[in-house]
């Protein structure tokens, strides 16, 4: 169970869109639909932004947006924030009960 | 919502147990599955394991023959043992209930830093 891969570091400027792909494999991101995005900021606890590879629990801005296509699943934040600056996560359904994160990317709004 | 407290040793020897306490407020255990997962100082998260109702668990597979997750339903707690730990281990530690239906980790502690030293 290898963690899935997302780029280091996406940046972008205010009102900019940026999005953030999270890469697994036909065992994880590609077999199941529930891929779900986390959002970190320094020093504090994740918070759950999308579930189900596209839906958004309540009071997740519509900014944030999910998407898949074969073994890779995107995040993208539309509208770029400067609260949005922080460092995300995906993570994947990868069968038999078990669950892969990715390695994380960091936000950084220019 | 459901608030989530980790407690625990702060520092474990090698070789010894890490054990950790999840403490709920807000509503009963019984009526959430529970995750722990972890986060290496300056490194990404890693799930460590899952436990439903009737207290069955599943475990990463990295770390099966370490771990234990149990409920003690009686003190609305969450408990975390991973033993042999080596410096490996060392990480923030988090709580946090699991939604089966959107398969998402919803709600999370604010967690609790473990350093592997002697």
């Amino acid at each position: 169970q290898s963690a899935l891969t997302q780029p280091p570091s996406v940046s972008g400027s205010p009102g900019q869109s940026v999005t953030i792909s999270c890469t697994g494999t036909s065992g994880d991101v590609g077999a199941y639909n529930y891929v779900s995005w986390y959002q970190q900021h320094p020093g504090k606890a994740p918070k759950f932004m999308v579930y189900g590879v596209s839906k958004r629990p309540s009071g997740v801005p519509d900014r944030f947006s999910g998407s898949k296509s074969g073994n890779t699943a995107s995040l993208t934040i539309s509208g770029l924030q400067a609260e949005d600056e922080a460092d995300y996560y995906c993570c994947s359904y990868a069968g038999s009960y078990t669950y892969v994160f990715g390695t994380g990317t960091k936000v950084t709004v220019l | 919502q459901v608030q989530l407290q980790e407690s625990g040793p702060g520092l474990v020897k090698p070789s010894e147990t890490l054990s950790l306490t999840c403490s709920v407020s807000g509503n009963s255990i019984s009526s959430y599955y529970w995750s722990w997962i972890r986060q290496p100082p300056g490194k990404g998260l890693e799930w460590i394991g899952n436990i439903y109702y009737s207290g069955s668990a599943n475990y990463n597979p990295s770390l099966k023959s370490r771990v234990t997750i149990s409920e003690h339903t009686s003190k609305n707690q969450l408990s975390l043992s991973l033993t042999s730990v080596t410096a490996a281990d060392t990480a923030v530690y988090y709580c946090a209930t699991f939604d089966y239906h959107d398969q998402g980790f919803d709600n999370w502690g604010q967690g609790t830093l473990v350093t592997v030293s002697s």
